[in-house]
């Protein structure tokens, strides 16, 4: 029962922006998109979330479409240590369901 | 402010032995999740529990597999008779609040299950 729906890898050169898609087109009226990464074996890394208006904080940009069936995680300026995977999440509100990611590799 | 404390790190259990995981939530945390993560696989969710109540355990295995929270101590997710499908890097994460949704989870390091 996929929720979202993410590439299973991509590339990006250091310092470039990353944009990381994410499709959850059966996302309920009430439930927030939130991304997390997972860096090796670490616990995962909370990165940001909203519900319909776009939001930044220091880590990361999140773009939400309209319709909220889509949005993109944007790290502006990538370097080697954001490195992870991300996972784009639909928090039905007793659980965060992980997907299978996004494996982000930035190249020197 | 500590973030989320898991121990051990590191669990080795041979089979039919018991093992016992532990998760300190940050402080003012009263809501827990644990999650499981085989190898090369996502998280799967195993648990959600708030103090002293079991809220939503739709991804705990039906047998061997317990978790509770208390109302004070860290929270225990117990397996008993182990098998070797249950290594596994199992993931605790806590929050403010469970029921609403516009509160972030923090997870902590992990402990990583090997069945010998």
């Amino acid at each position: 029962d996929a929720k979202t729906t993410q590439p299973p890898s991509m590339d990006c050169a250091e310092g470039r922006a990353a944009n990381l898609p994410c499709n959850h087109s059966t996302i309920s009226g009430n439930e927030y998109v939130y991304w997390y990464r997972q860096i090796h074996s670490q616990g995962p890394q909370y990165i940001i979330h909203g519900l319909k208006n776009n939001e930044t904080n220091e880590m990361a940009s999140l773009i939400i479409t309209e319709d909220r069936k889509s949005s993109t995680l944007i790290l502006p300026h990538a370097t080697l240590r954001d490195t992870a995977v991300y996972y784009c999440i639909v928090h039905t509100g007793n659980q965060f369901y992980f997907g299978t990611g996004t494996s982000l590799t930035v190249i020197p | 402010n500590a973030g989320v404390m898991q121990n051990p790190r590191h669990l080795v259990r041979r089979r039919g032995q018991e093992a016992r995981l532990r998760c300190s939530p940050m402080k003012g945390h009263s809501h827990v999740y644990w999650y499981r993560q085989l190898p090369e696989e996502g998280l799967k969710f195993m648990v959600y529990l708030q103090k002293e109540n079991i809220i939503d355990e739709s991804g705990m295995p039906k047998e061997r597999f317990s978790a509770e929270f208390p109302k004070e101590g860290p929270s225990i997710l117990r397996i008993q008779q182990v098998v070797r499908g249950d290594s596994a890097a199992y993931f605790c994460a806590s929050s403010t609040s469970g029921g609403n949704q516009n509160t972030e989870a923090f997870f902590g390091q992990g402990t990583r299950l090997t069945v010998v």
